[in-house]
């Protein structure tokens, strides 16, 4: 199982929005509304910030939020803060029923 | 409230063997089906195995069915992981996970270094 594809880097200044895509197959993204996102500081473990079709746990943030259109699922962070700025990883269920990550996007706040 | 607590990792020899476990308080854990998922240095997110709360589903990434093993102890509330064959692209930090709902993975340990070097 090939990991999801995602841009190694997005940058934006604060107050800004970005988005963070995570392309798949159709034998993962593009079949199940299962995919996940996750923000990892440096030498900490991730968080999940998203999942499943417009769910955000507790305590995060509405300024994310998720999407998906055929095999490419989307982060959107608006009004970009400084503390946003952390590695991203998106995850999805696959047809093996295993789980499949993205390669991680390195979000730069200028 | 949720905790998951690694341990295990350590220096290892390409060819050892060596188990990791991850103990969880604050929920009901044989509700909850969990997984491993591992970091090497610099690099992103590899999913490796799942166990459903029943311990009766045990999935396996490809790249490490038949050399690691899943399972937990429900009467412990704790999930393990053996690896054996070791090699050094091994060498990487572990997290356990919890399963939440929609693909979500909700709650995560702090992670335990393995590393694999004579």
């Amino acid at each position: 199982q090939s990991a999801l594809t995602q841009p190694a880097s997005v940058s934006g200044s604060p107050g800004q929005s970005i988005t963070i895509s995570c392309t798949g197959t159709y034998s993962d993204v593009g079949k199940y509304n299962l995919v996940s996102w996750y923000q990892q500081y440096p030498g900490k473990a991730p968080r999940l910030i998203f999942y499943g079709v417009g769910n955000r746990p507790s305590g995060v943030s509405n300024r994310f939020s998720g999407s998906k259109s055929g095999n490419t699922a989307s982060l959107t962070i608006s009004g970009l803060q400084p503390e946003d700025e952390a590695d991203y990883f998106c995850c999805s269920f696959t047809h093996s029923s295993t789980y499949v990550f993205g390669t991680g996007t390195k979000v730069t706040v200028l | 409230q949720v905790q998951l607590v690694e341990s295990g990792g350590t220096l290892a020899e390409p060819g050892g063997s060596l188990t990791l476990s991850c103990a969880a308080s604050g929920f009901t854990f044989h509700i909850y089906h969990m997984a491993w998922v591992r970091q090497a240095p610099g690099e992103g997110l590899e999913w490796l195995s799942y166990i459903s709360g029943d311990e009766n589903d045990k999935i396996y990434a490809d790249s490490v069915r038949g050399r690691f093993t899943i399972a937990r102890d429900n009467a412990r509330k704790s999930l393990f992981l053996q690896l054996s064959s070791l090699r050094a692209e091994d060498t990487a930090v572990y997290y356990c996970m919890r399963g939440g709902v929609e693909g979500g993975w909700d709650y995560w340990g702090q992670g335990t270094l393995v590393t694999v070097s004579s």
